[in-house]
C-alpha cells in the first residue's frame, strides 16, 4: 500500500514570506500525488496533482510542487504568503482499492497560519 | 460549476440513535467515495462506489454502518447505533471513473457530534 507523511502538523509564517510544506511518499510503484486545501468547515479543494507528465506542477492560487524521486518527495511551496492562505493542507497518493479501482490515501494534515 | 452536495452539514445526536447522511454527485460521475475525518487527522475511506456496486468497504465498521447507492447516483450512508467514537466529518467525493490519476471532487461535508 502507498503511504505519505506530513512533516510538520503547523506551520507558521508572515504575510509575503515563503510558504513551503513537507510531504514524502512511500511506494512501490511510481506514485500519483495531489496535494489538497480544507478551509474550516468545509470539503476538501483541489490545489494541484502530479501525474508524471512534469516534475514541477503548477497549481491554483500560485501553489506549486516538485517531484523528487530521489528524495521521495512532493514538497509544496508559494512564493510569498497571504493572509488568504490560512488553512488546513493535505498530501495524498492515489492507492489501490478493489480490483482495478483506486482510492486516495491522505497525510495527517498541515495547518498553516499566516501572521500579518 | 458543478459541485457534490451533501446535507446536513450538521448533525447532533445522542449515543445509540441513528443518523444517515445523504450526498449527490457531479453529474455524469461513476464513482462516488465516502470519507471519515477525525479532528486532526486526514480523510480516511469508509466506502467507494462504481455506480451502484460496491468496490471497497474494507474500511467500513460494517455492524453499524451502511451505505448504499440505489440507482448508481446519490447515496446514503447510514450509522446505527451511533457511539462516541463515530463524532467526526463525514466527507463525500466523486470522481468520473477510477483510473489512479483521477480528480476527486469533494463535497462540503456533515459534522456529527454524538453526545
Amino acid at each position: 500500500a502507498q503511504s505519505v507523511t506530513q512533516l510538520g502538523s503547523h506551520v507558521s509564517v508572515s504575510e509575503g514570506a515563503l510558504v513551503l510544506l513537507r510531504c514524502n511518499y512511500s511506494s512501490s510503484v511510481p506514485p500519483y500525488l495531489f496535494w489538497y486545501v480544507q478551509y474550516p468547515n468545509q470539503g476538501l479543494q483541489l490545489l494541484l496533482k502530479y501525474t508524471s507528465a512534469a516534475t514541477l506542477v503548477k497549481g491554483i492560487n500560485g501553489f506549486e510542487a516538485e517531484f523528487k524521486k530521489s528524495e521521495t518527495s512532493f514538497h509544496l511551496t508559494k512564493p510569498s504568503a497571504h493572509m488568504s492562505d490560512a488553512a488546513e493542507y493535505f498530501c495524498a497518493v492515489s492507492d489501490q482499492s478493489g480490483g482495478s479501482n483506486y482510492k486516495l490515501t491522505f497525510g495527517k494534515g498541515t495547518l498553516l497560519t499566516v501572521n500579518p | 460549476e458543478a459541485e457534490v452536495a451533501q446535507s446536513p452539514r450538521y448533525k447532533i445526536t445522542e449515543k445509540s440513535q441513528a443518523v444517515a447522511f445523504w450526498c449527490d454527485p457531479i453529474s455524469g460521475h461513476a464513482t462516488l467515495y465516502w470519507y471519515r475525518q477525525i479532528l486532526g487527522q486526514g480523510p480516511e475511506l469508509l466506502v467507494q462506489f462504481q455506480d451502484e456496486s460496491v468496490v471497497d468497504d474494507s474500511q467500513l465498521p460494517k455492524d453499524r454502518f451502511s451505505a448504499e447507492r440505489l440507482k448508481g447516483v446519490d447515496s446514503t450512508l447510514k450509522i446505527q447505533p451511533a457511539e462516541l467514537g463515530d463524532s467526526a466529518m463525514y466527507l463525500c467525493a466523486s470522481s468520473q471513473g477510477t483510473v489512479n490519476t483521477d480528480t476527486q471532487y469533494f463535497g462540503p461535508g456533515t459534522r456529527l457530534t454524538v453526545l
